[in-house]
């Protein structure tokens, strides 16, 4: 079964630098796999997701994610963090094309990142 | 994409009564996702639910605790059952629109609080 995982339940950055969340995944074989993010009280927006293709994927609000199947990670990133990117971050995976294989997603277990002025 | 729209956005209810909560697509789907999101928690997938047919459990979730109606391809509804504190989460409705490599949509979720 498909599985993500976020080793970082909390993430501090200083407004101006760079950032990183993590996520490393396990899957049958190849996997599709996506970021969300969470701001308070407010459902989950889609960020960017890894298909097939180029391994640095880029998404909204100037995020991009590096798609290392060596590692089997998915990292997130940012070249300059925001105030305004303080949110909950979610890593999730979904099965690739095999037959018979539900649509669903599965999610980490999300990192808050905190971004400081 | 896909416009989610869910009902209520937040309710507390009294334990031992059941709560139903709508989610409405602008588009058809053949598959929506109900999802638990406990306090500072990651989102736990409770059932499958496809027009047509019987919606399909995780482990640890039961229809009799959480039944699921998909009357057509645009509507769902679960119904947390019998509620106790526990059950306070934020349930989330979610479309996947395409094949595997498109990405799921959300509606804004539903607060319950069960006092």
């Amino acid at each position: 079964a498909q599985s993500v995982a976020q080793p970082e339940d909390q993430v501090n950055v200083a407004e101006g630098n760079p950032l990183t969340v993590k996520c490393t995944y396990s899957v049958s074989g190849n996997p599709y796999l996506f970021w969300y993010v969470q701001y308070p009280n407010r459902g989950l927006q889609f960020l960017l997701k890894y298909i097939t293709g180029d391994n640095l994927v880029k998404g909204s609000y100037g995020f991009e994610a590096e798609f290392n199947k060596s590692q089997t990670s998915f990292h997130l990133k940012k070249p300059s963090a925001l105030v305004s990117d303080s949110a909950l971050y979610f890593c999730a995976v979904r099965d690739g094309p095999q037959k018979g294989n539900n649509n669903d997603m599965r999610f980490g277990a999300g990192t808050r990142l905190t971004v400081k002025p | 994409s896909a416009v989610i729209s869910q009902k209520p956005s937040r309710d507390i209810c009294q334990r031992g009564t059941s709560l139903t909560i709508q989610c409405q697509v602008d588009s058809q789907v053949t598959m929506m996702f109900w999802y638990r999101q406990q306090p500072g928690q990651s989102l736990t997938l409770i059932a499958t639910a496809n027009q047509g047919s019987e919606a399909t459990y995780e482990s640890g979730f039961v229809i009799d605790k959480f039944p699921i109606s998909r009357p057509n391809l645009t509507f769902s509804t679960l119904t947390v059952s019998n509620m106790s504190p526990e059950d306070s989460s934020i349930y989330l409705c979610s479309v996947a629109p395409g094949r595997q490599n498109t990405e799921a949509f959300f509606g804004q979720g539903t607060r319950l609080t069960v006092v």
